[in-house]
């Protein structure tokens, strides 16, 4: 079974900083897909990022980017330029791509992070 | 593109009535359907997958006679919350797969979920 563990549950950064969150993950699985998704006070899941594990290049999105460290299990993202509609719940989630497993997301705990102006 | 809908967006029931939320893919056809459920302060908790046109797969200790899934097209699926309880007062949240095969066929896009409070 795979198990994604964020171990912040809260974090606050200034505007304008840079803020790092950090998710691991635990799979025997050698093709999947890591997500990062934000949860803002609506509620609405938003998806941030995504990585296929098989590219070494990590994904970029505006002014989120993500460290995949594959050998370490290792998923993190990166925010750069903080600004306060960043505020919200971040989830860390990951994908096999094998068929006997589905396409089911797996979770982490969340970080709750909050933009100080 | 990539939209996600739900309804109700909140619903309030007496304890014994049964409520239906509707989750719709508005834009792509969505072969897969999820349904989840969230209480404040925690992650989401996969309660059942529904494919199109076949019968849904509940997650262990979801009780499917209590849950019922219908996903009748490759736009729509729907959980009806039978006979609710207040326990069963919570945070659902749908979400779909595209069906169209392509690099980003693993996304899943989620609806703005539905509060439910069963008095």
């Amino acid at each position: 079974a795979q198990t994604v563990t964020q171990s912040q549950p809260e974090m606050s950064v200034q505007e304008a900083e840079t803020v790092t969150l950090s998710c691991t993950y635990d799979t025997s699985e050698s093709n999947y897909y890591l997500f990062w998704y934000k949860q803002p006070p609506s509620r609405q899941m938003i998806l941030v990022i995504r990585q296929e594990a098989y590219k070494q290049q990590n994904a970029t999105e505006n002014r989120f980017s993500v460290n995949f460290q594959k050998a370490a299990k290792s998923f993190s993202l990166k925010i750069s330029d903080s600004q306060l509609g960043d505020t919200a719940m971040y989830f860390c989630a990951f994908m096999t791509s094998g068929e006997t497993s589905g396409s089911r997301l797996t979770f982490g705990e969340g970080t709750q992070l909050t933009v100080n102006p | 593109g990539a939209v996600v809908s739900q309804h109700p967006s909140w619903v309030i029931c007496k304890s014994g009535t049964s409520v239906k939320i509707e989750c719709r893919s508005l834009d792509f056809q969505a072969t897969t359907m999820f349904w989840y459920r969230q209480f404040p302060k925690q992650s989401l908790m996969l309660m059942a997958t529904s494919n199109e046109g076949s019968k849904a797969t509940y997650e262990q200790g979801v009780e499917k006679d209590k849950f019922l899934i219908n996903h009748a097209s490759l736009t729509l699926s729907t959980l009806t919350v039978t006979s609710a309880h207040p326990e069963d007062s919570s945070f659902y949240i749908c979400s779909a797969r595209e069906a169209a095969s392509g690099a980003f066929q693993e996304t899943q896009y989620f609806g703005p979920g539905t509060r439910l409070l069963v008095l």
